[in-house]
């Protein structure tokens, strides 16, 4: 099964930027998505295809994808911001997702 | 506007089953398949697996073989995922997601159900 792999935490002050990586064997070669999840409530879209925004998410928010590693950058960051990240994409040998393990965003 | 709304919360002694139901709104149900994922406290997003509501077919995550099934009723537009045996580490709060396709024509989660609640507890 493909594997992502995220770092447990991440922090930032507000107004700084705070970029969440995820890895995976090649995963320039597939399309990431973001999602944002906050305790109790279910998770939110925030990036698909790499870094393309759903309507409703602020510019805030963008994603990269080169090489072996996908990027969630999120620029000014704001105490709202703090939230769990988890990167998504799709196995296609066993046809179906896979999602991170997660990153706790604390801003400070 | 596309709404999956899910049922209430649920307790259930290890070794019995339960039966979460997820009824979608604003869409054709037979469209796009139903998927369901859970997440545990402390874990992360954990997939369960899949079902087409055309035809029935499923996939399951390996972690899951044997203990899950997903069903459906197309005449109400609802799935359904029946987790059988549970033990305590099956609590957790278990979502119904409908996909969208990415560029490349896999599968991506904009909308999800507010989740479920299923408490496994002596």
């Amino acid at each position: 099964s493909y594997v992502l792999t995220q770092p447990p935490s991440v922090s930032a002050a507000p107004g700084q930027t705070a970029r969440i990586p995820c890895g995976g064997n090649n995963i320039r070669s597939k399309s990431v998505h973001w999602y944002q999840h906050t305790p109790g409530q279910a998770p939110i879209l925030v990036i698909y295809d790499d870094s393309d925004r759903p309507s409703g998410i602020p510019e805030r928010f963008s994603g990269s994808n080169s090489g072996n590693t996908a990027t969630l950058t999120i620029s000014r960051v704001e105490a709202g911001d703090e939230a769990d990240y988890y990167c998504q994409v799709w196995d296609t040998t066993n046809d179906h997702p896979v999602f991170g393990g997660g990153t706790k965003l604390t801003v400070l | 506007q596309v709404q999956l709304v899910q049922s209430g919360a649920e307790v259930k002694k290890p070794g019995a089953s339960v039966k979460v139901s997820c009824k979608a709104y604003g869409y054709t149900f037979t469209g796009q398949y139903m998927h369901w994922v859970r997440q545990a406290p402390g874990q992360g997003l954990e997939w369960m697996g899949w079902i087409n509501p055309s035809s029935g077919g499923t996939n399951y995550a390996q972690n899951f073989q044997g203990r899950v099934t997903l069903t459906r009723d197309t005449s109400i537009s609802t799935a359904y995922m029946e987790l059988s045996s549970l033990r305590s580490d099956d609590t957790a709060i278990y979502y119904c997601a409908r996909p969208l396709y990415d560029s490349s024509g896999f599968e991506y989660f904009q909308h999800w159900g507010q989740g479920t609640l299923v408490t496994v507890s002596s």
